[in-house]
């Protein structure tokens, strides 16, 4: 079954970065593109980007322009998320989600991480 | 970047009410709309896409309708399962950098 695995809450400082890893199984891993969808407590849903695990090309919301990079590992079927310049309204649970189509980029995604929650607090 | 704005902000129904949410564009995404249900400490799940496909293992209550600037979610007769916080998310735009979500309908027991 698909799984996506996520790494732990973290606590960081404003101004620091966070690298969040999204270990998928289950699947093939370069098969399916893979979305970033971030939401602040009590929240909506905010898109962030997306990566081809197969290519490692990448796709940023305007907003995360510049400091969100977002990379793979295929030999560990592992993507990662690194926020950078941590701001207090970054504080969010970081879900990673599947795209719903094999080998096509669709934006919807149909299966999801448990979430990372990322507190950036002084 | 497009707005999604969705009405009500909350709706109040017994189980076994027929629940209608909207989505409303700021301009056309054509069909490129999808609906997720979120409860309480989980990930979002993939209901609706393209507009009024269901997703895998998504229940026939469930339908989705619109296109252009106007959606609608119903659930025919609500389940204790099925109240919980309600999202669209529009993909018309190319290149994908402006993706976005409603804000979001909450569907609470009345």
């Amino acid at each position: 079954q698909v799984q996506l695995v996520q790494s732990g809450a973290e606590v960081k400082k404003p101004g620091a970065s966070v690298k969040v890893s999204c270990k998928a199984s289950g699947y093939t891993f370069t098969g399916y593109y893979m979305h970033w969808v971030r939401q602040a407590p009590g929240q909506g849903l905010e898109w962030m980007g997306r990566i081809n695990p197969n290519s490692g090309g990448t796709n940023y919301a305007q907003k995360f322009q510049g400091r969100v990079t977002m990379t793979r590992d295929t030999s560990i079927s592992t993507a990662y998320m690194e926020l950078s310049r941590l701001r207090s309204d970054d504080t969010a649970v970081y879900y990673c989600a599947r795209d719903l189509v094999y080998d096509i980029l669709t934006g919807y995604q149909d299966y999801w991480g448990q979430g990372t929650l990322v507190t950036v607090s002084s | 970047e497009i707005v999604l704005t969705q009405s009500p902000a909350t709706l109040s129904l017994s189980p076994g009410e027929r629940a209608t949410l909207s989505c409303r564009a700021s301009q056309s995404v054509s069909s490129y709309l999808a609906w997720y249900q979120q409860k309480p400490g989980q990930a979002p799940r993939l209901l609706i896409y393209d507009a009024s496909n269901r997703a895998t293992g998504i229940p026939a209550r469930f339908s989705g309708s619109g296109s252009g600037t106007d959606f609608t979610l119903t659930i025919s007769s609500l389940e204790p399962e099925d109240f919980a916080v309600y999202y669209c998310q529009q993909r018309s735009n190319w290149p994908p950098g402006t993706w976005t979500f409603g804000q979001g309908t909450k569907v609470e027991i009345k």
